[in-house]
Parts: structure tokens; sequence; C-alpha cells
């Protein structure tokens, strides 16, 4: 089975702080994505990933960075948090970038900032 | 540009009785469609997906969705619902390289 995880459930964190969530999946995926997801809003992809080092974005990148320095840990970094940015944060993998393959989601990270 | 709508924020039903979750597509090529259910304080999981081999697709924990390019749907139905099937669900589509577009959810509660 693909297991994905995601370094915290919950975290609380204070404005302006730099927040870091990690992302590791076991199953030798290419790609890696980050969401976040907000009621009403379903889930909304910030960036990607298809490649070590590599990065693209997504919908919603602004206040926002990634790393991708190794192909199983995909990083999403907050350089300075803000109250709007409090949220759930899914990561996902997949194997290939075709079009039907299935994504694989963590658990998700429930971010306040305070 | 490719979208997903889900009709419906919260749906209720009856315990036994039928489920019927609806989506709508726009796509400009053939789409590659999907349903994830997330259930409370845990991550998306595959329901079912449709890649074009046939038009009824069955999924996991007895769900099926019947892609109809007419009405650009691809609606979730279970015939009869458990208390366990009380969850909140995800019509996507996928983009270019993999990527999926996602509506809005629905929340299926089930009344005993």
């Amino acid at each position: 089975d693909v297991k994905v995880t995601q370094s915290s459930r919950y975290l609380v964190k204070r404005t302006g702080e730099k927040v870091f969530l990690e992302c590791v999946q076991d199953m030798d995926h290419e790609n890696m994505f980050w969401y976040r997801q907000d009621p009403g809003l379903g889930l909304r992809l910030i960036y990607f990933s298809y490649d070590v080092k590599m990065k693209e974005k997504g919908d919603i990148p602004e206040g926002y960075s990634v790393s991708r320095e190794k192909k199983e840990r995909f990083s999403l970094i907050l350089e300075s948090a803000s109250t709007n940015q409090t949220s759930m944060y899914l990561c996902a993998s997949s194997l290939w970038t075709s079009s039907m393959d299935t994504q694989y989601f963590g658990p998700g990270t429930r971010l306040t900032v305070l | 540009a490719q979208s997903v709508t889900q009709l419906g924020s919260h749906v209720s039903v009856s315990e036994g009785a039928l489920v019927l979750l609806r989506c709508n597509y726009s796509s400009s090529v053939p789409p590659y469609l999907f349903w994830y259910v997330q259930y409370p304080n845990q991550g998306l999981q595959l329901l079912l997906k449709y890649t074009s081999a046939a038009t009824l697709v069955k999924g996991i924990n007895g769900f099926e969705a019947e892609f109809k390019k007419s009405e650009t749907s691809f609606h979730l139905t279970k015939p009869s619902a458990h208390m366990s099937d009380a969850a909140e669900y995800f019509c996507a589509v996928s983009d270019q390289g993999g990527k999926l577009i996602f509506g809005q959810g629905t929340e299926l509660s089930v009344k005993p």
C-alpha cells in the first residue's frame, strides 16, 4: 500500500513565523502535490513537483514556497505565516504524470495561525 | 479549462436509502474523472475513477458512478446507505500533467 505521511496533524503558529510542513511518500512516486482545503472551496492546488528539485506553481502559490531535495520528500514553506493561511493542508503523490493516475493523500495538517 | 461542479454542499439520507451525489464537469478534452471520500480527520481516499474503459464504474464500499457524456455528468450512487458512509465526497477531473481539479465537496449525513 502507498503511504503518504505528514509531519504534524495539528499545528499552531503565530503571525509572522516561518512554518514548515513536511510530506513523505514511500512508493517511489515521481509526482507530489500540496493542496489547501477550505470549507465550501474544495481542494486548491498550491504547488506540485514532477521530479527532484523541480516545482511548478498551482492555482494559489502566493505566500508559499516548496522544496524537493529528495524524491520521497516534499516540503511546503510559509515564509511569514498570516491568519488567512489558517487551513487544512493536504499532501498527495502519484506515480506518473498521466492524467489517469491516482493521487494518494496524506492525513492532512490542520494549521492555525494566531 | 476544466472545471467541476458538485450540486449540493450537504446531502442527508436515511440509513438504507439510496445515495445520489451529483457531479457535472466541463472539459475541452475527453475527461478522466475521480470520486474521493474523506472521513472525519482523515485524508482523501479514492472511491473510483473513470478512464474511458467503461461508462459504469464500480468502486469500493458499494459505490458506483456512471459517465454520461451527453449530460457532462459523473454522479455517484449507492443503493443502500450505511451509517459508515457519512463523510465528505469530492468529485475531480484531471488536468494536464496529472493535476486534479476538485469540486467544492458534498457532505453526506446518514440518519438512523
